[in-house]
């Protein structure tokens, strides 16, 4: 299926500064969703965007849809070491339910 | 609690075996999903159920069987013809549409 494009790839920042990933499609998207996997771990999903040009936030973290519905964005304010791990993006390329993930950008928070 | 169990957490094979993952969930979801992860490399596709007795290939299906006997489970087989075994293997769950996945907390295979 068609792989939803994921930019960085890394990110290394200090910690309390600001992160955001990037995710671009060629096509419109009905929805996507954003998975956050810690080291070692498995991804857990942290939310999901349907309608064009939403905006959600979960305390530092804001998710964002883009207008035509062919890209978005996580951003998290002020990182801490706990935000450490790859975040995906999702798209349910196909139909139904069967998600096709981003590459993922590796967050590493410094001290 | 429900959630979706992985077993075992970590798996080593002799190359040219069969191995059998084993996923099972209590959540009631009707679509599950086996997903691959290489080292530092996203997810991708291997095969997926959205209703018992019933599956359909992913992106790599190649080498690898499943079965959906009970909504509840959705054991994947790795055969021999999967050239590069060795990976992370995650399955997942979740309602029909437009919801988020459930992952269970995977199975490292190493095929030496």
């Amino acid at each position: 299926g068609q792989q939803v494009m994921q930019i960085p790839q890394y990110q290394h920042v200090q910690e309390g500064e600001d992160f955001t990933t990037y995710c671009n499609s060629s096509t419109t998207l009905s929805n996507i969703q954003w998975y956050k996997q810690r080291p070692g771990g498995h991804p857990v999903f942290l939310i999901q965007l349907v309608k064009s040009g939403e905006v959600k936030k979960q305390k530092r973290l804001t998710f964002q849809f883009g207008e035509a519905k062919k890209n978005s964005s996580l951003h998290i304010t002020a990182t801490q070491t706990t935000d450490v791990g790859t975040y995906f993006c999702a798209d349910p390329t196909g139909g139904g339910n069967k998600l096709t993930f981003g590459t993922g950008t590796q967050l590493k928070v410094e001290l | 609690d429900g959630g979706i169990t992985q077993s075992p957490k970590y798996l080593f094979r002799k190359e040219g075996q069969n191995v059998t993952l084993s996923c099972e969930q209590n959540l009631n979801h009707d679509a599950m999903y086996w997903y691959r992860q290489d080292p530092g490399q996203g997810l991708r596709l291997i095969y997926y159920s959205q209703i018992v007795n019933d599956f359909q290939k992913g992106d790599i299906a190649e080498g690898y069987s499943v079965s959906r006997e009970k909504k509840e489970s959705f054991p994947l087989t790795v055969t021999s013809a999967q050239k590069n075994p060795t990976a992370f293997y995650l399955c997942a769950s979740s309602l029909l549409s437009n919801y988020g996945y459930t992952f269970g907390s995977g199975t490292r295979l190493t095929v030496v």
